[in-house]
């Protein structure tokens, strides 16, 4: 069964500090894969997306995430993070074959100043 | 444009009423998601559609029907709503590979 695992429910940072969040999935092929963030109370906004090609992608807000198909894994990076990046962030991967948009737990994303 | 918008945004229920929550969008997406998101699990599907008068299954579909009998407009049904169904709901349209979303509807039943 597709499945996706986000490993890490809480993060801490200081601002100015760098980001990796995880995302692992389980499928039969390459899924397309993408990353959300929601903000307190808000919708989901779309930060980036891969499907093909160039395994290092680069979304909004300075974020990039790297797509390695070895470990399965989909990971979003930030270099510097800023105080405005406190949010949640979901990775889901899109199964085409079935047209369904699995989303992981989320990573809850705290910035200290 | 409006997107995706879905009604209402808030709503208390009593354990066994029924209710329906609309979710309509402007961009003329075949594929529209219904979710629920609940602390600790992430978004969860509870029925999809590929196409107008087409619905599927998703994770947690016990509890709810749906129907898309126009194309612009995806409606989620309780008919008999239980405490374990408050949650936060979103609505999703999709156009080949990017999903846009509702702002959300939280519906307590107490």
């Amino acid at each position: 069964a597709q499945s996706v695992t986000q490993p890490d429910i809480h993060i801490t940072v200081s601002e100015g500090a760098s980001l990796e969040l995880r995302c692992n999935y389980s499928y039969g092929a390459t899924p397309y894969l993408f990353w959300y963030v929601q903000s307190p109370g808000q919708g989901l906004q779309l930060l980036l997306k891969y499907f093909s090609g160039d395994t290092l992608v680069q979304g909004i807000k300075g974020f990039e995430a790297e797509f390695k198909r070895s470990q399965s894994s989909f990971n979003l990076r930030k270099p510097s993070v800023h105080w405005s990046d406190a949010a949640e962030y979901f990775c889901a991967p899109w199964d085409y074959n079935t047209d369904k948009l699995i989303f992981g737990t989320g990573t809850r994303l705290q910035v200290f100043p | 444009n409006a997107g995706v918008t879905q009604t209402p945004k808030f709503r208390v229920l009593k354990t066994g009423q029924s209710m329906t929550l609309l979710c309509a969008q402007d961009m003329n997406h075949e594929y529209m998601y219904w979710y629920r998101q609940d602390p600790g699990m992430g978004l969860r599907l509870i029925h999809y559609s590929v196409g107008e008068g087409t619905t599927a299954k998703g994770e947690v579909p016990d509890g709810y029907n749906v129907s898309r009998l126009k194309k612009q407009n995806f409606l989620l049904g309780l008919e008999s709503a239980a405490p374990s169904q408050t949650s936060v709901y979103f609505c999703a349209s999709r156009e080949n590979t990017e999903a846009f979303f509702g702002q959300g509807t939280r519906l307590t039943v107490v």
